[in-house]
């Protein structure tokens, strides 16, 4: 089967850093995402990880261990509007996106 | 361009009763997808369509039904509704797995 596990809430200061983990246990690897989604709104693409180490882009970086089954989002310089859920996700395969549950952020002044 | 844009936007049906979700996109994109989303369950894939006359099941077919006669367009039936399918749908395309656009959702309850 397939499992994502993320936590469930988090909260944060503004201006502060934050890491949000993702472990996964699924039966291929076709890459690794994270999306963020507003309350009442759709999830929008944050970044994508094929192979291991560090992307970054702007305040937002992930990271990959294909070994390890891990991977974290890191937001530095938070800002009130980055309160919002930021959902994991894994291809296992060719076509097929799994999510995890999702991290409620809570950014507070 | 407005993307993938989904209707209704709310619906309320009575169990038993059938509708369909519609969706539609215009970046001429292969792949289609559909997602529900419940508390603390997050976004389980329903079906997906990687092109015009090819469709699969994704986690949780069952209840569902879907075809692809055009690149544009993706609707999804429920042919019986039950309470077990009050969820938000969000419609999803993209030219590779890589980027995902979803439609901005459909909320669904089952009475």
């Amino acid at each position: 089967g397939q499992n994502i596990d993320q936590p469930t809430e988090m909260t944060a200061t503004e201006g502060a850093i934050v890491q949000i983990n993702c472990t996964y246990q699924t039966s291929g690897f076709n890459g690794l995402f994270w999306y963020q989604q507003h309350a009442g709104e759709a999830p929008t693409f944050l970044s994508y990880n094929v192979l291991d180490g560090l992307e970054e882009k702007g305040r937002f970086s992930s990271f990959l261990s294909r070994s390890k089954g891990y991977s974290y989002l890191l937001l530095k310089e938070l800002q009130m509007k980055d309160s919002a859920s930021y959902l994991c996700a894994v291809s296992p395969w060719d076509n097929k996106l799994i999510f995890g549950a999702g991290t409620r952020l809570a950014v507070h002044p | 361009n407005a993307g993938v844009t989904q209707t209704p936007k709310f619906q309320v049906l009575k169990t038993g009763q059938s509708m369909t979700l519609q969706c539609a996109q215009d970046m001429n994109h292969e792949y289609m997808s559909w997602y529900r989303q419940d508390p603390g369950m997050g976004l389980r894939l329903i079906h997906y369509s990687v092109g015009a006359g090819i469709t699969d099941q994704g986690e949780v077919p069952n209840g569902y039904n879907v075809s692809r006669s055009t690149t544009e367009d993706f609707p999804l039936r429920l042919l019986s509704a039950a309470p077990s399918q009050t969820s938000v749908y969000f419609c999803a395309s993209s030219s590779s797995l890589e980027k995902l656009f979803f439609g901005s959702g459909t909320q669904l309850s089952v009475l």
